[in-house]
């Protein structure tokens, strides 16, 4: 069975500074989907950014990257210049690729933004 | 607002007493999962439905728990004999499954309290 581990139960940066949270993951599928959703207090969860396992390159959405580590296991995701809105429950998640289309869920990463 | 929305949002309930949620997908999204959510951890995922065949159960979701889609649009969640285990945030998601891209986007919950 998959699994998705978050190391990090708390973070917090410096408004405008760059924060990278960490991601690993334990699959023995080689296709598959990994996400990051963003989960603020009181509101509801929202996509950030995915990444295909089949595709090299790392996914970017304006300030947000990932850093695929396919042979490590590892899903990071940097946030550049943080916003005190950024500052929420963070999840990453898994997605095999047979088409039962559940999502594994990390426990979480909370982040913090300082002004 | 054209996004997922459950009702209610939340629900206070004494213990086996029967509860039902319900959850509207986004118009024209096929696929509609349902997670349960305890406080500081992630989704768990509990059931899906394509269409409005209900394609996967989890174990989570005891004989206690029943999901359906009518006619492939709304779906509702009942849970009879509640139990103070079952209080968590109940999220539903949904996504239009083409090929193998099946992002879900999610509701904002329905926060289930059992005295």
């Amino acid at each position: 069975a998959q699994t998705v581990t978050q190391s990090q139960p708390e973070m917090s940066v410096q408004e405008a500074e760059t924060v990278t949270l960490s991601c690993t993951y334990d699959t023995s599928e080689s296709d598959y989907y990994l996400f990051w959703y963003k989960q603020p207090p009181s509101r509801q969860m929202i996509l950030v950014i995915r990444q295909e396992a089949y595709k090299q390159q790392n996914a970017t959405e304006n300030r947000f990257s990932v850093n695929f580590q396919k042979a490590a296991k590892s899903f990071s995701l940097k946030i550049s210049d943080s916003q005190l809105g950024d500052a929420a429950m963070y999840f990453c998640a898994y997605r095999s690729s047979s088409n039962t289309g559940k999502l594994i869920f990390g426990q979480g990463t909370t982040l913090q933004v300082k002004p | 607002d054209t996004g997922v929305s459950q009702n209610p949002r939340h629900k206070i309930t004494k213990r086996g007493q029967n509860v039902t949620f319900r959850c509207d997908p986004i118009s024209e999204h096929n696929r509609l999962y349902w997670y349960r959510q305890t406080l500081g951890q992630g989704p768990e995922f509990l059931t899906y439905f394509q269409n409005e065949a209900q394609l996967e159960k989890s174990r989570l979701l005891s004989d206690r728990f029943s999901a359906e889609r009518p006619k492939g649009s709304f779906s509702t969640l009942e849970i009879q004999r509640t139990e103070q285990g079952d209080s968590a945030m109940y999220l539903c998601a949904s996504s239009l499954a083409t090929g193998w891209t099946d992002t879900q986007y999610f509701g904002p919950g329905t926060r289930l309290t059992v005295l």
